[in-house]
């Protein structure tokens, strides 16, 4: 089994829609990353993780929400899809940025019409 | 704001060849991330470190803290290697990583 699994691996969704991606880890870390994927961007962080109680907005958190329902899962959702969310979403998990390396989903393709 | 630059964008090579590949950042770190990522998406954790050189394999990496500058090189390639190859930094010492864009690597037979 794969330490980071990510469901849905592909959606394509209408403008308006709610979307969740799933994300659960069986690395037994705390910390947990959801980024995006855009082509010449590069990977931006939408949210992190500490732990349960502890959630963070990254730099582009504005159309997204997250949960973290148990040590191992962690879910992002969008509450009203736009085209421009159209991207590569990925879920990490890691020890620590500085500290440990990060493990990947395999990623969750999504687009919005 | 921790700046990434990597290079070369895109390289080309020839099966065999020694290939290297450079990361320069703008603020000091406390480690730095190697990442592959597959042509069919998948992102795989290479190295991360803090000082010195680590090897796995055919791929080793090595860091200059002071010049704040990283390289990746693959001896040896193989056309397994193509992939594309990011570069990260935490930002400030936070949870927070800067991605480089990353550079796409083929190598052909």
């Amino acid at each position: 089994d794969a330490d980071v699994t990510q469901t849905p691996r592909n959606r394509i969704t209408k403008t308006g829609k709610r979307i969740m991606l799933e994300c659960s880890q069986t690395k037994g870390h705390d910390r947990m990353y959801w980024y995006r994927q855009d082509p010449g961007l590069g990977l931006r962080l939408i949210y992190y993780s500490f732990d349960v109680k502890d959630i963070n907005k990254g730099e582009i958190s504005d159309g997204y929400s997250v949960s973290r329902q148990a040590q191992a899962k962690f879910s992002l959702s969008l509450e009203s899809a736009i085209p421009n969310q159209t991207a590569l979403y990925f879920c990490a998990t890691s020890q620590g940025t500085t500290t440990g390396e990060l493990f990947f989903g395999e990623g969750s393709r999504l687009t919005v019409l | 704001k921790n700046e990434v630059e990597q290079s070369p964008q895109n390289l080309t090579a020839q099966e065999g060849e020694f290939i290297t590949i450079n990361c320069s950042y703008s603020v000091g770190i406390s480690a730095l991330h190697w990442l592959q990522q597959h042509p069919g998406g998948g992102i795989v954790s290479l190295f991360m470190l803090s000082s010195g050189k680590k090897k796995h394999g055919r791929l080793i990496a090595t860091i200059n803290i002071q010049e704040k500058h990283s390289s990746l090189h693959i001896t040896a390639s193989h056309p397994r290697d193509s992939a594309v190859y990011i570069c990260a930094v935490p930002q400030g010492g936070s949870e927070k990583l800067v991605f480089g864009k990353g550079t796409k690597l083929t190598v052909n037979p």
